[in-house]
């Protein structure tokens, strides 16, 4: 079975600052990786996935993650955030073959100005 | 190309009542999942069908839930005999047969009162 940790529940960053949400998971089986971002009210929209190949994934919005497979992890990084950038980041992962995601609990990044 | 469309946006039902939740999905696509999220939570897979097929329900609550994906028409999430505990955000997804990317709609948030 798969599971997906965010070890952090919110994240206050000022604005320009940089930012690193994390996410760490595992499984028994190699597996796909995927960020999404939920803005208030909305569904969850993609910002990067990594199903092989560089383990650094850019997105969009200026994200970029990095796939860490010696620590399982797959944290989600941004140089420079906006007061747009605030919303709940989902971590998920997915194995090969079987369709369904698995969340984590979620990130509340709050850009303050 | 319109998004996947879910509808209701918001459903209120009396415990005991039926909810039904509609997700049309973006042309093209034959697959289809559905997914729950409880206030502060993740989101936890609940459903994956397909034309007319229900391929994966390991998510799925034992009774009252029920999902199909009809030849024509959107698929549906029903809901029997509704309580307290079913209230949440219900997110439907879709993808093309070839494509790990799943598109999600903005959700039916149904409120059991």
């Amino acid at each position: 079975a798969q599971s997906v940790t965010q070890l952090d529940s919110q994240v206050p960053v000022f604005e320009e600052a940089p930012v690193e949400l994390r996410c760490n998971y595992s499984s028994s089986v190699s597996v796909y990786l995927f960020w999404y971002v939920q803005y208030p009210n909305q569904g969850l929209q993609l910002l990067l996935k990594y199903l092989s190949g560089s383990t650094l994934v850019k997105g969009i919005n200026g994200f970029e993650a990095e796939f860490n497979k010696s620590q399982t992890s797959f944290h989600l990084r941004k140089p420079s955030v906006h007061i747009s950038d605030t919303a709940e980041y989902f971590c998920a992962v997915s194995e090969p073959g079987r369709r369904a995601l698995t969340f984590g609990s979620g990130t509340r990044l709050q850009v303050q100005p | 190309n319109a998004g996947v469309m879910q509808n209701p946006r918001h459903l209120v039902r009396r415990r005991g009542q039926e909810a039904r939740l509609r997700c049309s999905p973006m042309k093209g696509h034959s697959h289809v999942y559905w997914y729950r999220q409880l206030p502060e939570e993740g989101l936890k897979f609940m459903v994956y069908l397909q034309k007319e097929n229900i391929i994966d329900e390991s998510g799925m609550p034992k009774e009252r839930f029920s999902a199909e994906f009809p030849k024509e028409g959107p698929s549906i999430l029903r809901i029997q005999q509704v309580v307290r505990g079913d209230s949440a955000a219900y997110f439907c997804a879709s993808s093309d047969r070839g494509d790990t990317e799943a598109f999600f709609g903005q959700g039916t948030r149904l409120t059991v009162v």
